[in-house]
């Protein structure tokens, strides 16, 4: 696709609820990166995927958090039993370039989820 | 001490004004560097990157890299209120990008 797409826009969640967020990134882009921004706060990252193999989720917050792209493409993010201090803009972002190739040359982020936890 | 450090602001611009905008970074491995504007409820694009010592520029952008101090800073020439935005610094820590808290800029008529 054009840009990077995430669904749903928006999700409100009650405490304890199970919530998949899904991240389509730009076709042919290699690596794929998770990051959570909370409110007046930087993007904080989560995790990334080269193709299907996730490399790092040394940002994963707890157990709860789990992530995947099986087939290289899109992605979701899953947060189990979900609390109130999860509700945040979850974005995705991807890059043409693996990692590790020595530079990275920026990430375009699609327009995040909206999390909200009641 | 956080990996990517920046002033919350807001930094307060009159329209036509320079609006000079820092970061500070501490993984002195660093080799690359972005800054992204984010406009409120919106998600952060990307500005610029820059890789080596010294200053590059984009139209009325100008970034500023010294990684002898562990700096990086953000330029905008003639400021208008378009650029009102909060703008977050970026460092490439072990492959992935590391984004500071980000500096609320507001450019006044």
């Amino acid at each position: 696709g054009a840009g990077v797409s995430q669904s749903p826009r928006y999700k409100v969640a009650k405490r304890g609820q199970d919530v998949a967020l899904r991240c389509d990134p730009i076709s042919g882009h290699v690596s794929l990166f998770w990051y959570q921004q909370a409110l007046g706060q930087g993007p904080e990252f989560l995790t990334y995927f080269q193709n299907e193999a996730q490399l790092d989720k040394s940002g994963l917050p707890s157990d709860r958090f789990f992530a995947e792209r099986p087939e290289g493409s899109v992605s979701t993010l899953k947060i189990q039993r979900t609390q109130q201090e999860d509700s945040a803009v979850y974005l995705c972002a991807s890059s043409f370039q693996g990692v590790g190739t020595g530079g990275v040359y920026g990430y375009t982020f699609g327009s995040g989820t909206r999390l909200t936890v009641v | 001490q956080k990996e990517v450090e920046q002033n919350s602001g807001p930094l307060s611009v009159p329209e036509g004004a320079i609006a000079s905008l820092n970061c500070t970074y501490s993984d002195r491995g660093s080799q690359s560097f972005f800054w992204y504007r984010q406009y409120s409820g919106k998600s952060p694009e990307l500005i610029m990157f820059i890789y080596s010592n010294g200053d590059k520029e984009d139209g009325r952008f100008t970034a500023q890299l010294n990684k002898a101090s562990q700096y990086v800073s953000l330029l905008i020439r003639d400021s208008q209120p378009s650029d009102s935005a909060t703008y977050l610094c970026a460092v490439n820590i072990n492959n992935k990008l590391i984004f500071g808290t980000g500096t609320r800029l507001q450019v006044f008529p």
